[in-house]
């Protein structure tokens, strides 16, 4: 079983929509989590660190379930610069290194 | 600041021939980090430097050597490359761990290697 797995889609949907990616971990001890932004042929950059009680920037909103294993990624009123790859980061041992998911990839369309 | 830079951007290797990949951050971070990146398999770690003098294995170490060769600089190493070495390589930087267990790691832009 992968440490970190996420679903790689492709999820296309259209402007305006809901859609929420999940994630799910296998290191039961891990410290945190984090939802990095994939462009196409460029470096991930870091969208938002997921903390326990959950947090939201702007559209975006993260949740993290400690019982079951997973965090959640929900982006609104999807735009078409949302379209990128999605990854999944957790640091499972309070050191700098972390494993990322292989990413989930959406396509906003008009 | 220029953040996290790296050379080559591409790169063309015919099997057995060495290179290095030179990564250099200006952002005064202890900690550094190789990676490489493959269709369907995510980042994995290479090898990582804690602070300038410290290297150690991630997961994929076979193949690559490191050398941090100044808190700034961090280069990997193919001594004799393989097919299964086309790949992205990325490098990332971070500063001291928060009490979160981790602070954002920034990349650089990635070389992109072929090895025929």
């Amino acid at each position: 079983r992968k440490e970190v797995e996420q679903d790689p889609g492709p999820f296309n949907v259209p402007e305006g929509a809901t859609v929420a990616f999940n994630c799910t971990y296998s290191n039961s001890a891990s410290q945190s989590f984090f939802w990095y932004r994939q462009d196409c042929r460029k470096e991930p950059k870091l969208l938002m660190s997921v903390y326990s009680s959950g947090n939201e920037d702007g559209r975006f909103t993260a949740q993290l379930n400690r019982a079951s294993q997973y965090i959640s990624l929900l982006i609104r009123d999807s735009k078409l610069s949302d379209s990128a790859t999605y990854l999944c980061v957790v640091n499972p041992s309070n050191t700098g290194k972390l494993i990322f998911g292989q990413g989930t990839t959406l396509q906003v369309k008009p | 600041n220029a953040g996290v830079t790296q050379t080559p951007k591409f790169q063309v290797l015919k099997t057995g021939q060495s290179m290095t990949l030179q990564c250099a951050q200006d952002m005064n971070h202890n900690s550094m980090y190789w990676y490489r990146q493959d269709p369907g398999m995510g980042l994995r770690l290479i090898y990582y430097s804690a602070s300038e003098g410290t290297t150690d294995k991630g997961e994929v170490p076979n193949g690559y050597n490191v050398s941090r060769l100044n808190k700034r600089e961090f280069s990997l190493r193919l001594e004799s490359a393989a097919p299964s070495q086309t790949s992205v390589y990325f490098c990332a930087s971070s500063g001291q761990f928060s009490g979160r267990g981790g602070n954002e790691q920034f990349f650089g832009p990635g070389t992109r290697l072929t090895v025929l």
